[in-house]
């Protein structure tokens, strides 16, 4: 079952312009990631958040979790042609080891 | 560096046959787990193995089989491939210490004719 959803599906935004990529999920849970997919590659592991935490950052990455509205958003700031790829929450809730994934974020950084 | 290898980026079968998809971690993970991939539906967990020989059932294992019997190998068994299996297959490996990420394959993109 689905339990991320990425809202926009598609985003398209100049070079170092911010870019923002929200989820919104079903039930509650332990902790919540973002991936990265380059166009014919597999995911790449982003960024981590626990339940407990509200917001982490990581280089040009600002990562928010709000649990009583399920939601969490992605905040790449300065963003480059390089950052364009799918982006996809990801969350897990009961066994830590499985992960359910969102539909994902198409982004386009225009040089 | 963390690798994970899929043994084909690109499939080509036909309907009925049976098909093995291939994916060996150098990581020493304890899970692994195999996904197929389709435009608008996001990832869906095929099946995910705990432990050699150890299997469980994903979202969508219908028409799928696994085997893991060394730990490095997680293996995808299309029984008798159809049309409706045409997909992007990943493999992901994670280890069971701690909040651990999953580390991906760059997938298998599998057509069935």
């Amino acid at each position: 079952s689905q339990q991320g959803e990425e809202d926009p599906q598609a985003l398209s935004i100049q070079e170092g312009e911010n870019a923002t990529m929200n989820c919104s999920y079903k039930t509650s849970i332990n902790n919540l990631q973002w991936y990265r997919q380059n166009s014919g590659r597999g995911l790449v592991h982003l960024i981590l958040i626990r339940s407990n935490e509200r917001e982490k950052h990581s280089g040009r990455l600002r990562v928010t979790l709000d649990t009583s509205k399920k939601s969490s958003s992605l905040l790449i700031t300065a963003s480059r042609a390089a950052d364009t790829a799918s982006y996809f929450c990801a969350t897990d809730a009961g066994s830590a080891r499985q992960l359910t994934f969102g539909s994902g974020t198409q982004l386009t950084v225009l040089p | 560096d963390v690798k994970v290898t899929q043994s084909s980026r690109y499939l080509v079968k036909r309907t009925g046959e049976k098909v093995f998809l291939e994916c060996v971690q150098d990581m020493d993970h304890e899970n692994m787990f195999w996904y197929r991939q389709d435009p608008g539906l996001g990832l869906r967990l095929i099946y995910f193995s705990y432990d050699v020989k150890m299997k469980e059932k994903g979202d969508i294992p219908e028409g799928y089989s696994v085997s893991r019997e060394k730990k490095e190998r997680f293996s995808l068994i299309l029984e008798s491939a159809s049309t409706n299996q045409t997909s992007m297959y990943l493999c992901a490996s994670s280890s069971q210490r701690g909040l651990q990420p999953q580390h991906f394959g760059d997938g298998t993109r599998l057509s069935i004719l």
